[in-house]
């Protein structure tokens, strides 16, 4: 599969491939983090979420994982399909001035068939 | 999909205008954001409202002001329109105020 180490802006894959995006954040003190996808025109959907006494968490097809030694997430994307391409965005959740998400730099999906 | 609905879908304004944006929350929460998001730029926070208080400010100016009602639904409001507030507004809502924010479809403002 399609793996960066550092975060690019765009990732293509092809159909069946597993897809790792990655992210930065820049808060030590940021407990909570989520990763979005969002479709052309739509707003962001929630894919999964992990806290910081976490490191690993699996959902359908998907895992995130938290090294907060580097403050670093990734997101992993098992058997990619094209309904998967989007562009994708990591959100920590700041406790300044109300509870804000602050949100990386998106990754563009593309998976061809 | 979530259960944030937000209207209207666009909206064209002329610079110099006033625009609301209105946003119903999914049932059972209380708590609702706004984000501006720039074409090709990740959502930026604007404020935060926690049972009909405001909660939290983003670095945005005092012509970006919002309202939150009994029943949860919220209003944001931007007066003096720039240019620049061209963007797709988002609001989330969650059911906490440090839970997962679940996303509406957005409005998208074109300011000319």
């Amino acid at each position: 599969g399609e793996s960066v180490g550092l975060h690019l802006p765009t990732l293509s894959v092809q159909e069946g491939d597993n897809s790792i995006i990655n992210c930065a954040y820049s808060n030590s003190a940021s407990d909570y983090f989520i990763w979005y996808k969002q479709e052309s025109g739509k707003g962001p959907q929630f894919i999964i979420d992990i806290r910081s006494n976490m490191d690993k968490r699996q959902g359908q097809r998907v895992t995130v994982l938290l090294n907060k030694t580097v403050k670093h997430l990734s997101l992993q994307i098992a058997a990619t399909q094209p309904g998967d391409s989007a562009v994708y965005f990591c959100a920590e959740l700041l406790h300044q001035a109300g509870t804000a998400l602050i949100f990386g730099k998106g990754t563009t999906l593309s998976v061809s068939s | 999909e979530t259960g944030v609905t937000q209207s209207p879908t666009h909206l064209i304004k002329t610079r110099g205008q006033q625009v609301t944006l209105r946003c119903s929350s999914q049932s059972g929460h209380n708590t609702v954001s706004w984000y501006q998001q720039a074409l090709g730029q990740g959502p930026q926070f604007i404020f935060q409202y926690y049972r009909e208080e405001e909660n939290g400010r983003g670095n945005f100016p005092p012509r970006f002001s919002g309202l939150q009602f009994p029943n949860y639904s919220s209003e944001l409001n931007v007066n003096a329109l720039e240019l620049d507030d061209s963007a797709l507004y988002l609001c989330a809502s969650s059911s906490r105020i440090a839970d997962t924010q679940y996303f509406g479809p957005g409005t998208r403002l074109t300011v000319l």
